[in-house]
């Protein structure tokens, strides 16, 4: 069993505030990193696929990094708006093309 | 675009019945549908792998028999959980993505699930 942890398991902000929250992964095998969002009653909606080292990517106000040599991801959100609140997940994926998800990150963001 | 539905969203069923599962990409040709399952505050696991047109693969410790999947064309995706039991009560959750490989770098667009509950 790969082991895929996200801290915190839960978080609230007020809008306007920054976050970032952690995705840690085994550092060998590394293949992919996937990121999503997960809002109630919704699905699943992809944010980004991670692949090499030292990865940034960027989407509106969120963004994510990538450290595969010490096998964390952070995802940053800037600016936290009612709309941001939502589980966010992480998958981790093999070069054998095993996945694994994180418990996930819930955000709650207050205006 | 790359909409994935389920149905149903939720069912009740009696213990030794099966329950078939639908998921259809309606907008794009999905090579490739995932099947997970989420028990109550754990994270999603990978049940099985199907491309259209070939047999499942399935991950160690989900039954085959079990949980029957098929994937007949490219929009649709269905897995029936035979005989369930109260065991088998959880969250299923269908994906599909473009690529015709394993759950590497396609972005994968999921359904919004069905709730089993087997009384």
């Amino acid at each position: 069993i790969l082991n895929v942890e996200q801290s915190p398991q839960s978080l609230h902000v007020q809008e306007g505030d920054s976050t970032n929250f952690t995705c840690s992964f085994p550092s060998s095998n590394f293949y992919a990193l996937h990121w999503y969002r997960w809002e109630t009653a919704k699905s699943p909606e992809a944010l980004f696929v991670m692949t090499l080292n030292g990865d940034e990517k960027k989407k509106g106000r969120i963004s994510a990094t990538l450290n595969t040599k010490e096998g964390y991801s952070y995802l940053y959100i800037k600016g936290s708006q009612p709309e941001d609140s939502a589980t966010y997940l992480c998958a981790f994926i093999t070069n054998a093309g095993k996945s694994t998800f994180g418990d996930g990150t819930t955000l709650t963001v207050k205006p | 675009g790359a909409v994935v539905s389920q149905h149903p969203s939720r069912v009740i069923c009696k213990s030794g019945t099966s329950v078939k599962i639908e998921c259809r990409s309606l907008d794009f040709q999905a090579t490739t549908m995932f099947w997970y399952r989420q028990f109550p505050k754990q994270s999603l696991m990978l049940m099985a792998t199907s491309n259209e047109g070939s047999k499942a693969t399935y991950e160690q410790g989900v039954e085959k028999d079990k949980f029957l999947i098929n994937h007949a064309s490219l929009t649709l995706s269905t897995l029936t959980v035979t005989s369930a039991h109260p065991e088998d009560s959880s969250f299923y959750i269908c994906s599909a993505s473009l690529g015709g490989g394993p759950a590497g770098t396609d972005t994968q667009y999921f359904g919004p699930g069905t709730r089993l509950t087997v009384l």
